[in-house]
């Protein structure tokens, strides 16, 4: 399995607070990706890096922030959390080197109240 | 980004093959197509991806038409364990690109 840790497992939070997610790999992959999934709506891209400091938006960017100080870190910021932002989240590492499949972290479960 | 259009989704019985259908009608000559599922409660999982030619691993095999414009996942003998939402995405071969995943196929495998 692809060394890919996401924490926390799981959180529950209040509205307006702020939360930081992380994802960290052991892989030394240069792409990292951060979904969400909510019932019906399948995966959707929140941001994405291709590099230290180098990150784009994804599909539904509004609300969140990322960082990339180093390869295996990337974070993932919820400045001021809202109940729409209640999902599961999933982190998800690729590069060249391995033929650009996708390995995904376990996710953590979001709960803002 | 090219899209993906897949069936929401499909039943099978359990030891029958599965063909799982994928359409990608604005597919480029540098992207792959990549297939994951997703069990229950868990992170989606790589299954298995081609380019032009047909594609086999010890999980399914992968039919590739020969325009390109879609692409068949198959499943030889299901089993219970293969229920799950499949995904079917293209990638390119690199470089910094936006992975967008549909809803994907429902898989419901019966006893």
């Amino acid at each position: 399995d692809a060394g890919i840790t996401q924490s926390p497992r799981h959180k529950v939070t209040e509205t307006g607070t702020p939360v930081t997610l992380r994802c960290h790999q052991t892989e030394n992959h240069r792409y990292m990706y951060w979904y969400r999934q909510d019932p019906g709506h399948g995966l959707r891209l929140i941001h994405y890096s291709y590099g230290v400091k180098d990150t784009d938006k994804g599909e539904v960017s509004d609300g969140y922030s990322v960082s990339r100080s180093k390869t295996e870190d990337f974070l993932l910021t919820l400045e001021s959390a809202t109940s729409s932002q209640t999902s599961v989240y999933f982190c998800a590492i690729s590069s060249r080197d391995s033929n650009e499949k996708l390995f995904f972290g376990s996710g953590t479960q979001l709960s803002v109240l | 980004d090219a899209k993906t259009t897949q069936p929401n989704s499909m039943e099978s019985n359990e030891e029958e093959p599965v063909h799982l259908p994928c359409n990608h009608s604005t597919i480029s000559g540098t992207d792959y197509i990549h297939w994951y599922r997703q069990l229950p409660s868990q992170g989606p999982e790589y299954v298995i991806h081609g380019l032009t030619s047909n594609v086999n691993n010890r999980m399914a095999s992968l039919a590739i038409a020969e325009d390109r414009k879609s692409s068949t996942l198959i499943l030889h003998r299901a089993t219970l364990r293969d229920a799950a939402v499949y995904y079917c995405i293209l990638i390119l071969r690199q470089g910094a690109q936006k992975l967008v995943f549909g809803q994907g196929t429902r898989l419901t495998i019966n006893p």
